[in-house]
């Protein structure tokens, strides 16, 4: 079984500031990592994710993500927050191999951007 | 394409009445799947399908069926409902070898009262 622990269910920040949401997953196979966003009233849209190769991937509106094995990590950053990030997001994890459909989903952060 | 579609977008029931949520997506996606989500909850997984007359069941799918038989559409049936399925309900669909990329429709949210 997987499981995703997302740090801190509230981040702020000040635009132009450093966004850093903290994700720690357990997987008992090899995982796939995925970050999700939710802008107010919508749906969730993918924004990066993790499958195999490179550990630091890239996603939509400058984020990025660095898969740790090491620390059973996928932080999300981006080096300068803008008002339009203002959301929430989501961590999520399911496993490698045939058939993998399904997503465990962390409890989700709401980030805050200050102006 | 209109990606994945979901009616109503809102709902309020009495408890004991049932009601079936409507999901479809126009991108020939075999999987399909619904989730609730919570306050401080995350989305958990109530049911899923791998495809046309598949499904299988996900971490909460008690009070709820589904069924699929057309690989387009995936409703989900309330059969009695209870103030504990007040909650917002969203809908999302992936090719078999998308590695966990899902698309989500915009939900609906329903009260029980």
């Amino acid at each position: 079984a997987q499981s995703v622990t997302q740090l801190g269910s509230h981040v702020s920040v000040s635009e132009g500031a450093l966004v850093l949401l903290r994700c720690n997953y357990s997987s008992s196979v090899p995982p796939y990592l995925f970050w999700y966003v939710q802008y107010p009233n919508q749906g969730l849209q993918l924004l990066l994710k993790y499958t195999t190769g490179a550990t630091l991937v890239k996603g939509i509106n400058g984020f990025e993500a660095e898969f740790k094995k090491s620390e059973t990590s996928f932080h999300l950053t981006k080096p300068s927050a803008h008002m339009s990030d203002a959301a929430e997001y989501f961590c999520a994890v399911t496993l490698s191999g045939a058939g993998s459909y399904q997503l465990t989903f962390g409890k989700g952060t709401k980030l805050s951007v200050i102006p | 394409n209109a990606g994945v579609t979901q009616t109503p977008k809102f709902q309020v029931l009495k408890t004991g009445q049932s009601m079936t949520l409507q999901c479809a997506q126009d991108m020939n996606h075999e999987y399909m799947s619904w989730y609730r989500q919570d306050p401080g909850m995350g989305l958990r997984l109530i049911h899923y399908s791998v495809g046309a007359g598949i499904t299988d069941q996900g971490e909460v799918p008690n009070g709820y069926n589904v069924s699929r038989s057309t690989t387009e559409d995936f409703p989900l049936r309330l059969l009695s409902a209870a103030p504990s399925q007040t909650s917002v309900y969203f809908c999302a669909s992936s090719y078999s070898n998308s590695l966990g990329e899902q698309y989500f429709g915009p939900g609906t949210r329903l009260t029980v009262t």
